[in-house]
């Protein structure tokens, strides 16, 4: 496709289940970001794949957050047991390289809501 | 910790008058900035930036300004103009990583005809 695209584009859970979130990046980017944005708040950084190296997850708030990303392409964030305060529009971002004029294309997100 | 810092959670400026849009750090670190805008149900889309060797960057109506000694920059808007309602966001690289981003809180412009 012609951007990032994401799935769900919203998805409403019970407090307790567990969710998967969806991202396409877009063809040839080899690098793909995973961050939220809270009510009110900014983006925060979760998690970070570069080609075949060890992604870096640093901004994952627990261990109930996990994502991967199969074959340098497609990339799922798993939310396990997931609170309310998971709610918020997850956004995935991807760019063909890392240098900081290389730029980052954005999804237009999945908004989670924990009930 | 929030290193990056919008303190206008809104701005409203009438249509052909200029925005300002402002945003500090506390990492002294940080050398590079860039301005996110993003509409409603949409991802954010990268407007401008700029180096810490630059004190200013234009493109078009859009300009940057960078004083490292405050650790401020702003972004401004010249003349504004309806489509340019949105939400702007200043972000940093967190690292020489380049798109793995600390992000301010966002200011929403409102510009109204």
């Amino acid at each position: 496709g012609a951007g990032v695209s994401q799935s769900p584009s919203n998805k409403v859970t019970e407090k307790g289940k567990d969710v998967e979130l969806r991202c396409d990046p877009i063809s040839g980017h080899t690098a793909l970001y995973w961050y939220r944005q809270s009510l009110g708040q900014g983006l925060e950084f979760l998690i970070y794949f570069q080609g075949n190296s060890a992604p870096d997850k640093s901004g994952l708030p627990s261990d109930r957050f996990s994502a991967e990303r199969t074959g340098g392409s497609v990339s799922t964030l798993t939310i396990q047991r997931t609170q309310q305060e998971d709610s918020a529009v997850y956004l995935c971002a991807s760019s063909l390289g890392i240098s900081r004029n290389t730029e980052a294309f954005f999804g237009q997100g999945t908004r989670l809501t924990v009930v | 910790d929030q290193q990056v810092k919008q303190n206008s959670p809104s701005l409203s400026v009438q249509e052909g008058r200029i925005s300002i849009l402002n945003c500090d750090y506390t990492n002294s670190m940080f050398d590079y900035f860039l301005w996110y805008k993003k509409y409603p149900a949409e991802g954010p889309t990268f407007l401008i930036s700029i180096s810490s060797i630059k004190d200013k960057n234009e493109d078009g109506r859009f300009t940057v300004f960078l004083n490292k000694s405050a650790k401020h920059l702003s972004l401004h808007i010249v003349p504004s103009q309806p489509g340019d309602s949105a939400v702007y966001f200043c972000a940093a690289p967190r690292s020489n990583a380049g798109n793995m981003l600390t992000f301010g809180g966002g200011t929403r412009l409102m510009v109204k005809p």
